[in-house]
């Protein structure tokens, strides 16, 4: 069965600090993508990034980067140098690569960056 | 990237109304939609999946019948929280499948009184 485990419920760092949200995740299909979203306060979901099964390397977007490891399941995610701006819920997502495409969400982390 | 509209982004009905959430891509056509609840401070759980013309797939737990989704084009699918109680408040949000890549609403936040 599929599964997405993210063990931090909440992290609270201090800005300018570095900061690593974890992710492992549960299939039996070879095919399969991986997702990182953000939630706002607001509400709506912010696509990060999505990486597909193949793709083992990592990715760096700005302060912004990921590592997956399908060795040990994991496509951790890495603020660097935090902001206040980065205060949200982050959750990481799975889908299997049948033609369905639904989402399997984890649980979700909420990081909050203090001035 | 593709708009995904849903209105409203917030709602207030009474015990025992309906109420209805529609999603619209505005610039794309999705054969496939998907509408997902989030109860506060949880995960998103998909609810159901919904195809443009054919019915519905509900989620196990999920009752048919009291979240109508009608998918009657390839820009709108709308669901229905029909004879809503409390327990039913929650953030809705759907989600439209272009290629591989998913795109969600704004969310729509159902508080029943």
């Amino acid at each position: 069965a599929q599964k997405v485990t993210q063990a931090q419920t909440e992290i609270s760092v201090v800005e300018k600090e570095d900061v690593t949200l974890d992710c492992v995740y549960e299939t039996r299909d070879t095919t399969y993508y991986l997702f990182w979203y953000k939630q706002p306060p607001s509400g709506e979901l912010v696509f990060l990034i999505r990486r597909n099964s193949f793709d083992e390397q990592n990715e760096i977007s700005g302060r912004y980067s990921w590592n997956f490891q399908k060795s040990t399941s994991s496509f951790n995610f890495t603020i660097t140098a935090s902001q206040v701006v980065d205060s949200a819920v982050y959750f990481c997502a799975l889908s299997e690569g049948d033609s369905s495409y639904k989402l399997i969400f984890g649980s979700g982390t909420r990081l909050l960056v203090r001035p | 990237g593709a708009v995904v509209s849903q209105h409203p982004s917030r709602v207030i009905c009474k015990s025992g109304t309906s109420v209805k959430i529609e999603c619209r891509s505005l610039d794309f056509q999705a054969t496939t939609m998907f509408w997902y609840r989030q109860f506060p401070k949880q995960s998103l759980m998909l609810m159901a999946t919904s195809n443009e013309g054919s019915k519905a797939t509900y989620e196990q737990g999920v009752e048919k019948d009291k979240f109508l989704i009608n998918h009657a084009s390839l820009t709108l699918s709308t669901l229905t929280v029909t004879s809503a109680h409390p327990e039913d408040s929650s953030f809705y949000i759907c989600s439209q499948l272009m290629n591989t890549e998913a795109f969600f609403g704004q969310g729509t936040r159902l508080t029943v009184v």
